[in-house]
């Protein structure tokens, strides 16, 4: 059973960057999968971040091209997200999740909130 | 990037009612559609992928049809614990994209 866990600041200030790391438990992040981040603002619905393939490939949405990075760690089987230039908009719960090169999300974290905020 | 449009975007039903929701993609997307029920304080969980297959211990009573730019998701006789906002996502390319979300009220 593959497990998520999520984890980093809950309280970022304006114009710094968001840090998440996601860490995986009981499924090796060198499989054949990727790896994504998705958000959710309160009372919201979902956004897809981006993902990392198991080779350090990446896909991005267009939206946060410019400010987002994703990054793997297989030595700590872990992956995670860079978001720079936060605003209040940022402010969401963060989902980090599995997915097929080509299918949906079938393991997610429980997710973490981030507050953007002085 | 492909939008998905979901309709209703609520919906109040009762337990053993028919329900279906509607998920319209603004390209085709074949069958590259995965549905998800969410509920307060928990993360999606997965139910059905390639718009039709349901995922390994997800309930008979959800259904999952469609193709090209039409799905929809059935759940034939509605449980209390059905109650919860159902999105449906894309992957036919990214960046992948999610609907706005159907919440499904107790009557």
């Amino acid at each position: 059973q593959v497990q998520l866990q999520e984890s980093g600041p809950g309280l970022v200030k304006p114009s710094e960057t968001l840090s998440l790391t996601c860490t995986v438990s009981d499924f090796p992040v060198t499989s054949p999968y990727y790896w994504g981040w998705i958000r959710q603002p309160p009372g919201k619905g979902l956004e897809w971040l981006g993902s990392i393939y198991e080779s350090g490939s990446t896909n991005y949405n267009p939206s946060l091209q410019s400010r987002i990075s994703i990054s793997i760690d297989t030595s700590r089987n872990q992956f995670a997200l860079k978001l720079s230039s936060v605003t209040a908009a940022d402010t969401a719960v963060y989902y980090c999740a599995r997915h097929e090169p080509s299918g949906g999300f079938d393991f997610w974290g429980q997710g973490t909130l981030v507050t953007v905020s002085s | 990037a492909i939008q998905l449009t979901q309709s209703p975007s609520s919906l109040s039903a009762s337990v053993g009612d028919r329900v279906t929701i509607t998920c319209r993609a603004s390209q085709d997307i074949s069958t590259a559609l995965a549905w998800y029920q969410q509920k307060p304080g928990q993360p999606p969980k997965f139910l059905i992928y390639d718009a039709s297959t349901l995922e390994s211990g997800v309930p008979s009573t959800f259904s999952g049809s469609g193709s090209a730019t039409e799905f929809t998701l059935t759940i034939s006789s509605l449980q209390p614990e059905d109650f919860a906002t159902y999105y449906c996502q894309q992957f036919k390319s990214y960046p992948i994209t999610f609907g706005q979300g159907t919440r499904l009220e107790i009557k």
